[in-house]
């Protein structure tokens, strides 16, 4: 069964960058086909796709955020990661992680979520 | 505002059926995924590919699609199936991904 587990910095400050870390167990980040995503949610409201990266490298982007972003895979840690540059209290959210059911794009699992204020 | 395009909030009596329904043109061409959200828990996959209830998800959950609506029907709901629920698909470009704006169900 496969789990994932975010970490990083729960305060960031204007500007700074947003880095969050999504350990994998019980599966590889390297082996098969997955889309290893990240969706965010402001507090109170709904769910945001933010993109992923799949096992081959290949990302996918929300294109409202895609100037800010990036998601790689470190394969020797088998985790994957998400970088958001100049953040804003817009940013404020708790940040999942995600993997697909092998079938599609249909994300059956998620880490706990991490909450990431930003505020100076 | 989202692509996919849910409305607010429905309420439904104990054991009475509830219908979700999520419109958007690009569920015209490709598949929907539906997740549960209980308040301060994490998302559950509970529908893909429009119409496919994963393992451990009661068979009341159903889903069906047609033209650019997707729906997520709940028969029989139950206390413990008060959440929000949220669709999603590709956007419009067909390029990327999006969520449904959510919605609230209520059992009465």
């Amino acid at each position: 069964q496969v789990q994932l587990q975010e970490s990083g910095p729960g305060l960031v400050k204007p500007s700074e960058t947003l880095s969050l870390t999504c350990a994998v167990s019980g599966g590889s980040v390297s082996s098969g086909s997955h889309f290893w995503s990240w969706i965010r949610q402001p507090p109170g409201k709904g769910l945001e796709w933010i993109g992923y990266i799949y096992s081959s490298g290949n990302t996918n982007y929300n294109p409202s955020l895609k100037s800010r972003l990036t998601i790689s895979l470190d394969t020797s840690k088998n985790q994957f990661s998400l970088k958001v540059r100049s953040v804003t209290a817009a940013d404020t959210a708790v940040y999942y992680c995600a993997r697909d059911n092998g079938d599609g794009y249909n994300l059956a699992y998620w880490g706990q979520g991490t909450l990431v204020t930003v505020s100076s | 505002s989202s692509e996919l395009t849910q409305d607010p909030a429905v309420s439904v009596a104990l054991g009475q059926t509830v219908r979700i329904t999520c419109q958007g043109d690009s569920l015209r061409s490709y598949s929907t995924s539906w997740y549960q959200q209980k308040p301060g828990q994490v998302p559950i996959l509970v529908i893909y590919d429009k119409t496919i209830r994963p393992s451990g998800i009661p068979d009341r959950f159903s889903g069906s699609s047609s033209g650019n609506t997707a729906s997520l029907t709940i028969a029989g709901a139950q206390a413990e199936d008060e959440a929000d629920y949220y669709c999603n698909s590709r956007d419009s470009s067909g390029n990327h991904f999006v969520f449904g704006s959510g919605t609230k169900v209520t059992v009465l």
